[in-house]
């Protein structure tokens, strides 16, 4: 599958526990997107990244929120201390190199559930 | 400030055109995209317009006028299979810079 892979699929955690999604973007692709979804929302921006740089984090909150994309290895959103609003889902994109006819491929999505 | 909207909620018969608007007010343009995303499942991408008129690909077309912030997707000879979400997002700045996206468009297709 040379699509998006994202995992888990599910997760849940207890409030407190800490969560980390991973995403492996396409093949070829080094441009990474973090967005959450809420039920009857729709997909908000977190955090753009390359290769080992953090190019926008305008929409990830400035607390317990943490994203990484290491040379090696997949793409990492990290939420310490979780809370019950922190439940939703969160999907991750790709894309090649910088042009503006560039969509975005998502991957599944993981939901978090936070009880 | 960035504003995408869309209507909540359409129903359409199978076989039967339907129109899915969307308006935007963005900082810049660089482009509007549709997706489509089924419940549980992640958006797929349907089309891009960054010039004004129309762009057709099968079954789905796409319409976009910049000086009045408005576009389309179109929809012909529905199927059931059709139900699904369709989202409107835009590219505001230059570059590989991040979609922003409407609420989306929960469309029902009804036998």
């Amino acid at each position: 599958n040379a699509g998006v892979m994202q995992n888990p699929r599910h997760l849940v955690r207890r409030r407190g526990q800490e969560a980390r999604l991973r995403c492996s973007p396409m093949k070829g692709h080094s441009h990474v997107y973090w967005y959450r979804q809420l039920p009857e929302e729709g997909l908000k921006f977190m955090v753009y990244l390359q290769k080992e740089n953090i190019i926008d984090e305008s929409g990830m909150p400035k607390e317990r929120f943490s994203a990484e994309f290491p040379k090696e290895g997949p793409s990492i959103l990290r939420i310490q201390q979780v809370v019950r609003g922190d439940s939703a889902a969160y999907f991750c994109a790709s894309s090649p190199g910088p042009r503006d006819n560039s969509p975005l491929h998502f991957g599944n999505g993981t939901r978090l559930t936070v009880t | 400030g960035q504003n995408i909207d869309q209507p909540t909620e359409m129903t359409a018969t199978e076989g039967a055109i339907v129109q899915i608007n969307c308006t935007y007010q963005t900082s810049g343009f660089n482009g509007l995209f549709w997706y489509q995303q089924h419940a549980g499942e992640a958006p797929t991408f349907l089309s891009y317009n960054v010039l004004d008129g129309l762009e057709e690909k099968g079954r789905f077309s796409s319409f976009l006028s910049r000086s009045k912030g408005y576009s389309y997707l179109l929809l012909k000879e529905l199927q059931m299979k059709d139900s699904a979400s369709y989202l409107c997002a835009v590219r505001a700045n230059s570059g590989n810079t991040p979609l922003v996206f409407g609420k989306g468009t929960r469309l029902s297709v009804i036998a």
